[in-house]
C-alpha cells in the first residue's frame, strides 16, 4: 500500500522565522511529488518535483526532493501571517497515475 | 479559463438519508477524482475516472457510495444512506488524461455535515 508521512503533525512559530517541513514517501513506480497549501478551502498547487536535487522555488518559498532516500522538504523563509495554513504532500504514482496525499503540516504564524 | 465546479457548496443531513454531489471538470480533462477529506486530515482517494471508466475504487465503501461518470465530462457522487462518520468535505479535481506529471486542479468543495 502507497503511504506518504508527514512531519511535523503541527508547528506554532513567529513571523519571520524560518520552517522546513518533511515529507517521507513508500510507493509503487514513482512518479511526481506534489506540494499545495490548503487554507480551510480545496488545496492550492505550490510545486510539482521529479528529480533529484533540483530545487523548486517561488518567493519564500522553495522545495527539494530525494528520489534515493525518497523524501522532500519545503522551506519557508521569513515567514508571514498569510502562510498560515495546512500543507499537503501527495505523491504520484502507478500506471494510472494514483495520487496518494499524506495528512498534512498544520502551520500558524504569529505575528 | 474556468476552474472545477462542483455543488453544493454546503448540505445538512440527517444519518440514513441519501445525498448526491456533482463535480464538473475543466474542459479537456479527461481525469477525475475524488477525495473525501475528514476535518485534520489529507484527502482520501475515493475513486478515480479516466473519462468515463473506472480505474481505481478501492477506498471507495461501495455499500453505501456510488460514484458515475457518464458520458466522461461530469460526475455525480451518491451516499445512500449517509453515516455520522461520512461528515466531511467531499473534494473533486481534475487533470489531463496524458499529463506525465499529474498537477491536479481541485474544486471548492462540499461540506457534507451528517446529524
Amino acid at each position: 500500500e502507497d503511504k506518504v508521512v508527514q512531519s511535523p503533525l503541527s508547528l506554532v512559530v513567529h513571523e519571520g522565522d524560518t520552517v522546513t517541513l518533511n515529507c517521507s514517501y513508500e510507493v509503487t513506480n514513482f512518479r511526481s511529488l506534489l506540494w499545495y497549501k490548503q487554507e480551510k478551502k480545496a488545496p492550492t498547487f505550490l510545486f510539482m518535483l521529479t528529480s533529484s536535487g533540483i530545487e523548486k522555488k517561488s518567493g519564500r518559498l522553495s522545495s527539494i526532493l530525494d528520489k534515493k532516500e525518497l523524501f522532500s522538504i519545503l522551506n519557508i523563509t521569513a515567514t508571514q501571517t498569510g502562510d498560515s495554513a495546512v500543507y499537503l504532500c501527495a505523491v504520484n504514482s502507478g500506471g494510472y497515475q494514483k495520487v496518494t496525499f499524506g495528512t498534512g503540516t498544520k502551520l500558524q504564524v504569529i505575528p | 479559463e474556468a476552474g472545477v465546479a462542483q455543488s453544493p457548496r454546503y448540505k445538512i443531513i440527517e444519518k440514513r438519508q441519501s445525498v448526491a454531489f456533482w463535480c464538473n471538470p475543466i474542459s479537456g480533462h479527461a481525469t477525475l477524482y475524488w477525495y473525501q477529506q475528514i476535518l485534520g486530515q489529507g484527502p482520501k482517494l475515493l475513486i478515480q475516472f479516466q473519462n468515463n471508466g473506472v480505474v481505481d475504487d478501492s477506498q471507495l465503501p461501495k455499500d453505501r457510495f456510488s460514484a458515475e461518470r457518464l458520458k466522461g465530462v461530469d460526475s455525480t457522487l451518491k451516499i445512500q444512506p449517509a453515516k455520522l462518520e461520512d461528515s466531511a468535505v467531499y473534494l473533486c479535481a481534475s487533470s489531463l488524461e496524458r499529463a506525465t506529471y499529474n498537477e491536479q486542479f481541485f474544486g471548492p468543495g462540499t461540506r457534507l455535515t451528517v446529524l
